[in-house]
């Protein structure tokens, strides 16, 4: 079964802290895999992107890293922010020739991250 | 970026009525659209996939008679939430696909909260 473990459910860090945040998958086939930011009452907003072959990935100060042969993905979160605060969701994407819907994602139950001043 | 709108962004209604909520792809054409439901501290759940021009695909357990979704242009999809109940109430996400090869995904709008009195 295709699933998606996220791990810590929620993380509370002090403003200026570093934090890491865990994806592991059991997809297969894999197209490739996001993190998502989501903010309370928001639709969720792209962070970064990776494919099967591309085994980091940065976006200001966020890094998402890929290890296909473990399956396991993180986003790590430099000199965070309290505008950091947000749910954030690991997703990936089947191929679109994939039976089921076209592009169907897979999405984690996310990480709730909480910032404190 | 791609740029995907919802409206409204919340709306209250009165059991029984009917409620529609438009997504709109602003700067690209999307063939497929596929609108979401997120209920507190949940992931999204896919509700269906919106194709232009035919039928929408409902994932299993979704009331197509209930949830009625209309993709009339490449621009435009609309769900509509038709003799609502409090139990209907929840965010409600749509996104559009933007084809692109392996980095094909979806763009998500920005939500819309329904609360069903």
């Amino acid at each position: 079964k295709n699933q998606v473990e996220q791990s810590p459910q929620s993380l509370i860090i002090l403003e200026g802290k570093n934090c890491t945040l865990q994806c592991n998958y059991t997809v297969s086939p894999f197209s490739n895999l996001r993190w998502y930011k989501q903010d309370t009452g928001r639709g969720p907003v792209s962070l970064t992107i990776m494919t099967f072959s591309e085994n980091t990935k940065s976006n200001g100060r966020y890094t998402a890293t890929l290890d296909a042969d473990t399956k396991q993905s993180s986003l790590h979160i430099t000199a965070s922010q309290l505008s950091d605060s947000a749910s954030y969701i690991c997703v990936v994407i089947l191929p679109p020739y994939y039976g089921g819907s076209q592009g169907n994602l897979i999405f984690g139950k996310g990480t709730k991250l909480s910032v404190k001043p | 970026g791609a740029v995907v709108s919802q409206h409204p962004s919340r709306v209250i209604c009165k059991s029984g009525t009917s409620v529609k909520i438009e997504c709109r792809s602003l700067d690209f054409q999307a063939t497929t659209m596929f609108w979401y439901r997120q209920f507190p501290k949940k992931s999204l759940m896919l509700m269906a996939t919106s194709n232009e021009g035919s039928k929408a695909t409902y994932e299993q357990g979704v009331e197509k008679d209930k949830f009625l979704i209309n993709h009339a242009s490449l621009t435009l999809s609309t769900l509509t939430v038709t003799s609502a109940h409090p139990e209907d109430s929840s965010f409600y996400i749509c996104s559009a696909r933007l084809a692109g090869g392996v980095k094909e995904t979806q763009y998500f709008g920005p939500g819309t909260r329904l609360l069903v009195l």
